[in-house]
């Protein structure tokens, strides 16, 4: 059984940077098949989908955050992390890491973690 | 951007009852079209992929059907837990993946 878990600061100042890590348990990210996934939930809205990474280390960004945002991969630990940049009150949300097929539906989803951003 | 929007916003129906809930893609994307359930302070979970392949464990009760633009999930007999809000993803042209706004099925 897959599962992932996120962990990382709740709160985050504005303007300084916002990191997330996924621990995954039940599958290895050094295997091929599947896209490691962050997406986020503002408060009251809908899904937003941030990226992919893939287990060759390859990212795809959603083109509206690719200038803040950075995904790796750390196989050794079987986690991969977030790392978006020069935060605002609109980066506020649940932040969701997940599992998606290939061709990329989610199949399996941590059960996210809440971050603020406030000073 | 593939814009996904979903119709109604909110629709209140009886345990028991029929729920047919719609997507519309803003470009063809097949039969890359996804269904996910989400309850209050939960992830959403995984209902339906290919437009209306079921995923594992998922009640014969829900079903997707459509292609190209025109997607509708139905859901046969409302059971309790069933009341929660229902998201539609397409997943034939990315990046980015884009999501419906979400329908809130309510008593």
């Amino acid at each position: 059984q897959v599962q992932l878990q996120e962990s990382g600061p709740g709160l985050v100042k504005p303007s300084q940077a916002l990191s997330l890590t996924c621990n995954v348990s039940g599958y290895s990210l050094s295997r091929a098949g599947y896209y490691w996934t962050w997406i986020r939930q503002r408060p009251g809205k809908g899904l937003e989908w941030i990226g992919f990474i893939y287990n060759t280390g390859s990212t795809h960004y959603n083109p509206s955050l690719r200038s803040r945002i950075t995904m790796s991969l750390d196989t050794s630990e079987n986690h991969f992390s977030l790392k978006v940049n020069s935060v605002t009150a609109a980066d506020a949300a649940v932040y969701y890491c997940a599992r998606a097929a290939i061709p990329p539906f989610i199949d399996y989803w941590g059960q996210g973690t809440r971050v603020t951003v406030s000073s | 951007e593939i814009v996904m929007t979903q119709s109604p916003a909110t629709l209140s129906l009886s345990p028991g009852g029929r729920a047919t809930l719609s997507c519309r893609a803003s470009q063809h994307v097949n039969n890359f079209l996804a269904w996910y359930q989400q309850k209050p302070g939960q992830a959403p979970r995984l209902l339906i992929y290919g437009a209306s392949t079921r995923a594992s464990g998922i009640p014969a009760r829900f079903s997707g059907s459509g292609s190209g633009t025109e997607f509708t999930l139905t859901i046969s007999s409302l059971q309790s837990e069933d009341f929660a809000v229902y998201y539609c993803q397409q997943y034939h042209d990315w990046p980015p993946l884009t999501f419906g706004g979400g329908t809130k099925v309510e008593i």
